[in-house]
């Protein structure tokens, strides 16, 4: 039973370039959250999928965007790229909206914008 | 705005004792609380769940604690191991929509 599956788990863009992250939920899950966690620090909540609409947004600009795919996997996309933006993005994935029916991390991919 | 902090930022220990992390929120209206484990350049392995009308959660080594009227939260662990040697962290969730917000972790070391 795979759990959560991220690619790229390394990558490396350029400021201004564009960038999208990859996610595939465990399996049985269907919602899949995305986090942005800095060196040093927790993770931050950018947004959540649930039924390939997005359901919660955290605090992030609108070069943040996403897509849930009809067999529940999801992309994160990053435009605009800013040196700020380097960090460890983690995907969760979980059965509905509520974390107490299990909350699953990825390895996470480790961007780095130079 | 919910603010989680965590206290120490880092912690060093032998081999065999028994240590106690610490979680304080600025919102006691919260939904659940949980602890979770991070290795280095890993992702976050859940570790215990705390709902808002319990008191506290047992696995194995590990005990947490909720007190949501004081804002707090603690995680004991019994028995250090150098296995243990990670980033805890501890996150609450506010209302059930998955929007966790965490706390910048406690570097553990246990030394053998």
């Amino acid at each position: 039973d795979a759990g959560v599956t991220q690619s790229p788990t390394h990558l490396i863009k350029t400021r201004g370039q564009q960038v999208t992250l990859r996610c595939s939920p465990k399996s049985g899950h269907d919602t899949v959250s995305w986090y942005q966690q800095a060196l040093g620090q927790g993770p931050q909540f950018i947004f959540q999928y649930y039924e390939e609409e997005e359901r919660q947004r955290g605090n992030f600009p609108d070069r943040f965007s996403g897509h849930q795919f009809p067999n529940y996997s999801s992309e994160l996309n990053v435009n605009a790229l800013l040196l700020g933006d380097s960090a460890l993005y983690l995907c969760a994935s979980s059965l509905g909206w509520s974390v107490r029916y299990g909350y699953t991390f990825g390895s996470g991919t480790r961007l780095t914008v130079v | 705005k919910q603010e989680v902090t965590q206290i120490p930022a880092a912690l060093s220990v032998p081999e065999g004792e028994n240590l106690v992390l610490n979680c304080s929120f600025t919102d006691s209206a919260i939904y659940n609380l949980q602890w979770f484990r991070q290795d280095p350049g890993k992702g976050l392995t859940s570790l215990l769940l705390i709902q808002s009308s319990q008191r506290e959660q047992t696995s194995g080594r590990l005990n947490a604690s909720l007190d949501k009227s004081s804002g707090r939260s603690t995680l004991y662990i019994a028995a250090s191991q150098p296995g243990d040697s990670a980033t805890y962290l501890c996150a609450v969730e506010a209302n059930n929509n998955n929007d966790m917000r965490f706390g910048a972790g406690t570097r553990l070391t246990v030394k053998p």
